[in-house]
């Protein structure tokens, strides 16, 4: 069966640091990934997508950045955080037989200082 | 404009009722719907999905779709306490590659 990991679970950061989140996928090959975000009472903000190796689309620009260096990892960065960054980060995959059907993983709340 | 309307509640319904939530959306050619269940600070859960007009049930949850009308709602019956949660419509709209666009979640708080 399919899995996918997300972590850390929690992070506090100072405004200005950096952010490394990481998201990976078991038990399928050639996923499509996402990175959402949820900001506190709101919906989710689809924010980057990948459809394989080194393939990112995104979809509101801003601070953040989005690498796909293994085919079922997806990793989440910026080079100073900003307060407004803060939130729940989750990260979705679908199955190649189902690209309609998105599946989250058990997020990251970021809280920026 | 992409949109997807949903009453944020909070929507109250006792124990053993039926609770209706309904989704408006923006654009008349879409063609696949989605509902999410989201409990308090966890991750969204896929509960269905419906792509034809009428009634899709499984479990406890019955999807209902109007093209025309452009809604789609979602029926619990007996409702129980560990139903309270947020609940996500999603559509995907035409054009967009396959992505989801959702609304802003109802909150539904089920009464023992």
């Amino acid at each position: 069966s399919q899995t996918i990991h997300q972590w850390p679970a929690t992070l506090v950061q100072p405004v200005g640091s950096p952010l490394s989140l990481e998201c990976t996928v078991e038990g399928t090959s050639n996923p499509n990934l996402y990175w959402y975000r949820q900001a506190a009472g709101r919906g989710l903000q689809l924010l980057f997508y990948s459809v394989g190796i080194g393939q990112i689309s995104s979809e509101v620009p801003q601070n953040l950045s989005a690498s796909r260096p293994q085919d079922r990892q997806f990793i989440l960065s910026s080079k100073k955080l900003l307060l407004s960054d803060s939130g729940f980060y989750l990260c979705a995959w679908t199955p190649t037989d189902r690209l309609e059907t998105q599946y989250f993983g058990p997020g990251t709340r970021l809280l920026v200082l | 404009q992409k949109e997807v309307e949903q009453n944020s509640g909070p929507l109250s319904v006792p124990e053993g009722a039926i609770a209706s939530l309904n989704c408006t959306y923006s654009d008349r050619g879409s063609q696949s719907f989605f509902w999410y269940r989201q409990y308090s600070g966890k991750s969204p859960e896929l509960i269905m999905f419906i792509y034809s007009n009428g009634d899709k049930e499984d479990g406890r949850f019955t999807a209902q779709l109007n093209k025309a009308s452009q809604y789609v709602s979602l029926l619990i019956r007996d409702s129980q306490p560990s139903d309270s949660a947020t609940y996500l419509c999603a559509v995907i709209f035409p054009g967009s590659a396959r992505q989801l666009t959702f609304g802003s979640g109802t909150q539904l708080t089920v009464l023992p």
